[in-house]
């Protein structure tokens, strides 16, 4: 089967864009998580989506968000991008709650100029 | 708030050793862990996903045991490879959260 995709792999943007990160779950998958990867502070947690509403979020500015479609296709966008913005951007996907494990797409490189 | 703390946070050893990377956590509600490895710049790739119920988990060379009441899980890898150089991250799923926390990885590598 097909696994998590994520589009674009990479990204280059400036300071004070915008940027829309997608992401594309396993087929039956409703549950789509995001994760901000730095070396300084490791993987931490954004949000998470199931069934189009946002069920868990992280503590991350409100300049991060997200959306869910109803074929379980999640978004998320970085308005008025800093230079610590610059990360790799993981989607992961469940069933629900983690039931079966979570699987992780190969992630969105942002790097902001 | 759940912390996981991983040791060692970096391994070398020579081909064909058998080694043990540990994982705590403070937090003992769970609802399982996973293990997973990333290699440099890449995604997550899952290696064993152990149940809250369950004590282990194995696939080929890997071994992966939980000892939820004391907040411990520990992955074996028997006769290690330079192919299993990455990084190893432990990551445990809260009962009453729909998510995943991440310890800072063991880096393992294996020389030939």
């Amino acid at each position: 089967k097909a696994g998590v995709t994520q589009t674009p792999r990479y990204l280059i943007k400036t300071r004070g864009q915008q940027v829309t990160l997608s992401c594309s779950p396993i087929s039956g998958h409703r549950s789509v998580s995001w994760y901000q990867q730095t070396p300084g502070q490791g993987l931490q947690f954004l949000f998470e989506y199931f069934s189009e509403t946002q069920r868990n979020k992280g503590n991350f500015p409100g300049r991060f968000s997200g959306r869910q479609f109803s074929n379980s296709r999640s978004e998320m966008n970085v308005s008025t991008l800093e230079l610590g913005d610059s990360a790799l951007y993981l989607c992961a996907s469940s069933l629900d709650r983690g039931y079966g494990g979570y699987t992780f797409g190969s992630g969105t490189r942002l790097t902001v100029v | 708030k759940q912390e996981v703390t991983q040791i060692p946070a970096a391994l070398s050893v020579p081909e064909g050793e058998n080694l043990v990377l540990n994982c705590s956590f403070t937090d003992s509600a769970i609802y399982n862990l996973q293990w997973f490895r990333q290699d440099p710049g890449k995604g997550l790739t899952s290696l064993l996903l152990i149940q809250s119920s369950q004590r282990e988990q194995t696939s080929g060379r890997l071994n992966a045991s939980l000892d939820k009441s004391s907040g411990r899980s520990t992955l074996y890898i028997a006769a290690s490879q330079p192919g299993d150089s990455a990084t190893y991250l432990c990551a445990p799923v809260l009962e009453e959260a729909e998510k995943l926390v991440f310890g800072k990885g063991t880096k393992l590598t294996v020389n030939p």
